[in-house]
């Protein structure tokens, strides 16, 4: 049974920060990660998709990476800033393209001022 | 296309009602998922569709829970004689299904319905 595990569970930076979060899964056997944004209360955003013979893909601030051997994914945010405040969330789905995705916990972030 | 349309938006019932959610996906989207979230926990995967085709249901989905995609367009998932464990927000999500490349797999999702048994 694949497990997602997201460290760490709550994170406070400063605006302007560098900051990276991580995601680690226990079957290898992916066929992509997929990085989300969920702010209180609200469904989900996609930010990044990344396949699994992909070793990281780029949005704007945001750099995703996979290390699918070793079963982790980290997520970079440059220059944080307050509106980044979130809890993100990734997600895998299983190799094959199998139907659904298996979530972590989540890692709040709060961007201050 | 304004994205995947969930209503209603939040739901207040007694314990015992039944309660039906709509998922509007986004257009020409074959797949659709609900999935359900506790509060401080993520998604789980509560069951899919491939077009009008219901094809996996998670062991989550007990028999008070029924899903239904008529006509493989919106869908709809009911909750018969609801309890107070019930209580979560319900999620649904779509992605293409078809296409060329890889990113046919890319889940969007909506808003959500928040649920509240009392």
């Amino acid at each position: 049974k694949q497990e997602v595990t997201q460290i760490p569970a709550a994170l406070s930076v400063p605006e302007g920060e560098n900051l990276v979060l991580n995601c680690s899964f226990t079957d290898s056997a992916i066929y992509n990660l997929q990085w989300f944004r969920q702010d209180p209360g609200k469904g989900l955003t996609s930010l990044l998709l990344i396949q699994s013979s992909q070793r990281e893909q780029t949005s704007g601030r945001l750099n995703a990476s996979l290390d699918k051997s070793s079963g982790r994914s980290t997520l970079y945010i440059a220059a944080s800033q307050p509106g980044d405040s979130a809890t993100y969330l990734c997600a895998v789905r299983p190799g094959g393209g199998g139907n659904k995705l298996t979530f972590g916990t989540g890692t709040q972030l709060k961007v201050e001022l | 296309d304004t994205g995947v349309s969930q209503n209603p938006r939040h739901k207040i019932t007694k314990r015992g009602q039944n309660v039906t959610f709509r998922c509007d996906p986004i257009s020409e989207h074959n797949r659709l998922y609900w999935y359900r979230q506790t509060l401080g926990q993520g998604p789980e995967f509560l069951t899919y569709f491939q077009n009008e085709a219901q094809l996996e249901k998670s062991r989550l989905l007990s028999d008070r829970f029924s899903a239904e995609r008529p006509k493989g367009s919106f869908s709809t998932l009911e909750i018969q004689r609801t309890e107070q464990g019930d209580s979560a927000m319900y999620l649904c999500a779509s992605s293409p299904g078809t296409g060329g490349g890889r990113r046919n797999t890319e889940a969007f999702f909506g808003q959500g319905t928040r649920l509240t048994v009392v």
